[in-house]
């Protein structure tokens, strides 16, 4: 069985502060990993995924997170914040062979102050 | 190139009634699939269509919840008779092969009076 624990169900930083969202998941099989990003108004959209090539992954609008199998994290971070940043985060977990659904964690949402 | 569409983008009835969602993948994609997100809680897998087949409705709910692909395009997601605990946001999203990104569709909110 699969499952996400992201810590934290709302995060708030300044601008310019460095982003960090953690996510611990749980997993019998090797993991593809995910994070998605739902701003307002709009669907999940992709920021990055682990599908076991790279450790660290690097994503869109600056965003990278690291795959750690001896703490089964995935956490996301990013340098500095940006208002526009302000969003829901969605860290996932999938198995990595034929169809796989999405396990979600409960999202985190993201607070940017000027 | 077009998303993922999803109509309509709100609803809102009375429980008992009937409730049709509509979700659009990109071209050419063959998998689809449905998700739900009650009110502060995870989004969870309903269900997944390999062209016109179910592949896995493992998370459907009850059988009040009915999944359609005709034809392999475009599918609908019907409740009948719809209870308060169905409200949520019901996404959308689709690939093209196996372990291909699922790009997801902007939902449907759906509320039950």
């Amino acid at each position: 069985a699969q499952s996400v624990t992201q810590l934290g169900s709302h995060v708030s930083v300044s601008e310019g502060a460095l982003v960090l969202l953690r996510c611990n998941y749980s997993s019998s099989v090797p993991p593809y990993l995910f994070w998605y990003v739902q701003y307002p108004n709009q669907g999940l959209q992709l920021l990055l995924k682990y599908t076991s090539a790279a450790t660290l992954v690097k994503g869109i609008n600056g965003f990278e997170a690291e795959f750690k199998k001896s703490e089964t994290s995935f956490h996301l971070t990013k340098p500095s914040a940006h208002m526009s940043d302000a969003a829901e985060y969605f860290c996932a977990v999938s198995g990595t062979g034929g169809y796989n659904k999405l396990i979600f964690g409960a999202g985190t949402r993201l607070a940017v102050h000027p | 190139e077009a998303g993922v569409t999803q109509f309509p983008s709100h609803s809102v009835i009375e429980k008992g009634q009937t409730v049709t969602l509509r979700c659009d993948p990109i071209s050419g994609h063959d998998n689809l699939y449905w998700y739900r997100r009650v009110m502060g809680k995870e989004i969870k897998f309903l269900l997944h269509f390999v062209k016109e087949s179910k592949q896995d409705e493992s998370g459907m709910p009850n059988n009040r919840f009915l999944a359609e692909r005709t034809g392999g395009t475009y599918s609908t997601l019907k409740v009948q008779p719809a209870e308060l605990e169905d409200s949520g946001v019901y996404f959308c999203a689709s690939n093209q092969g196996a372990g291909d990104t699922q790009y997801f569709g902007p939902g449907t909110r759906l509320t039950v009076l």
